[in-house]
């Protein structure tokens, strides 16, 4: 089975700190995504990375950054935390165009 | 530009058939997903269609059309364990999926 494992569940951080988000995958997937999930709204895409070291703005990529150094590694930056980026936040990787794994989510709250 | 549409919640019977409808606007299409969610949970995958018609797969299936630009999921025999959230999601000419917000699906005694 594919696994894709996010470093935390619940997270609670301090407005203006830096926050780092990681998320591996075990199946040698070339793609990997991130998204967050706010109530009401769908999935939005923040960032996504096709390749090591490749990486590519999504829909919402102000205020984040992403690092892919190894392919099975994607990170997920908030450079500085504002209220406004409590949300969930969900990676995902995929093989070529076949469907999306994801990962069990992080709860982020920025207090 | 692109918009996915889905019922915001529906409500079922233990045992019924449930069908879950999902028009959307795309530009370009690459196929089209489901994915169900329950509450606090990671979405999992449980469907592709990429051609019109129906894809069966067990209790569940998926239908296309793409000249309505319109999908549905259809559940059977539903069971209390199908309480969740289902997502549609097409793919656009970019190949990057585009998100409904879900349909909450309450399934009842």
């Amino acid at each position: 089975d594919v696994k894709v494992t996010q470093s935390s569940r619940y997270l609670v951080k301090r407005t203006g700190e830096k926050v780092f988000l990681e998320c591996v995958q075990d199946m040698d997937h070339e793609n990997m995504f991130w998204y967050r999930q706010d109530p009401g709204l769908g999935l939005r895409l923040i960032y996504f990375s096709y390749d090591v070291k490749m990486k590519e703005k999504g829909d919402i990529p102000e205020g984040y950054s992403v690092s892919r150094e190894k392919k099975e590694r994607f990170s997920l930056i908030l450079e500085s935390a504002s209220t406004n980026q409590t949300s969930m936040y969900l990676c995902a990787s995929s093989k070529g165009r076949h469907e999306a794994f994801f990962g069990q989510g992080t709860r982020l709250t920025v207090v | 530009g692109q918009n996915i549409d889905q019922p915001t919640e529906m409500t079922a019977t233990e045992g019924a058939i449930v069908q879950i409808n999902c028009t959307y606007q795309t530009s370009g299409f690459n196929g089209l997903f489901w994915y169900q969610q329950h509450a606090g949970e990671a979405p999992t995958f449980l469907s592709y269609n990429v051609l019109d018609g129906l894809e069966e797969k067990g209790r569940f299936s998926s239908f296309l059309s793409r000249s309505k630009g319109y999908s549905y999921l259809l559940l059977k025999e539903l069971q209390m364990k199908d309480s969740a959230s289902y997502l549609c999601a097409p793919r656009g000419s970019n190949y990057q999926l585009i998100w409904g917000a879900g349909t909450k699906l309450i399934i009842k005694p």
